[in-house]
């Protein structure tokens, strides 16, 4: 049964600093997810990382994918205020997105 | 073009009662995954339809069940409502059984008192 560990469950951040967001899955899943919420709404589609090695940018945000290692990593660079946001990783045993395997999520705050 | 549409938006039931959502595909997808999410318990799945059949089930009781129309719509229903059913209810839909991203609807928050 796939599990999905992400870590730090809550972070704040100062705008303009860096960090990451780490992933972890347990077993194989070439295809992993990730998604923000906001409070009291839906999720939205962030990255979707297909094979090893892959990386994707858009913004301030970077994710990247190490199934050897089965890690993923979200990396938010000079966070903005308009970042803070709850982000979920999933992974998927599947290989089709028909049934995600969530994490915990990552609430991140991001302060003045 | 429209995103999935999920009705009612907000619920709240009595305990015991039961209750039917209903989720709308984005037009051309025929898969729909349901998702109940909690404090508690974060994000779980629920089930999956893809073409009017259950292709996967999570691990919830049989009070919960769906269904899938020859439109690609679908509608959970939970029956003998208990206080821990009370969540936000999000369904996904995919293009196909191929394809590797799913799109969320808004949600119902269902509260059951």
């Amino acid at each position: 049964e796939l599990k999905v560990e992400q870590n730090p469950l809550f972070l704040s951040m100062q705008e303009g600093k860096n960090y990451t967001i780490y992933c972890n899955y347990s077993t194989t899943s070439d295809r992993l997810y990730w998604y923000r919420q906001d409070p009291g709404k839906s999720l939205e589609s962030l990255f979707v990382l297909l094979s090893n090695g892959a990386v994707k940018q858009e913004g301030r945000l970077m994710a990247s994918l190490d199934t050897k290692a089965r890690l993923s990593t979200l990396h938010i660079t000079a966070a903005v205020h308009d970042l803070s946001a709850t982000y979920f990783c999933a992974g998927d045993d599947t290989g089709t997105a028909s049934k995600l395997t969530f994490g915990t999520g990552t609430r991140l705050q991001v302060t003045l | 073009k429209a995103g999935v549409t999920q009705t009612p938006r907000y619920l709240i039931k009595t305990r015991g009662q039961q209750v039917t959502l209903s989720c709308s595909p984005i037009s051309g997808h025929r898969s729909v995954s349901w998702y109940q999410q909690t404090p508690g318990q974060g994000l779980q799945f629920l089930f999956e339809y893809f073409s009017e059949t259950q292709r996967n089930k999570g691990n919830f009781p049989g009070r919960f069940s769906g269904r899938q129309f020859s439109n690609s719509r679908s509608e959970m229903n939970v029956s003998t409502l208990e206080l821990g059913d009370s969540a936000l209810y999000l369904c996904a839909s995919r293009r196909g059984l191929e394809v590797t991203e799913a799109f969320f609807g808004q949600g119902t928050r269902l509260t059951v008192v």
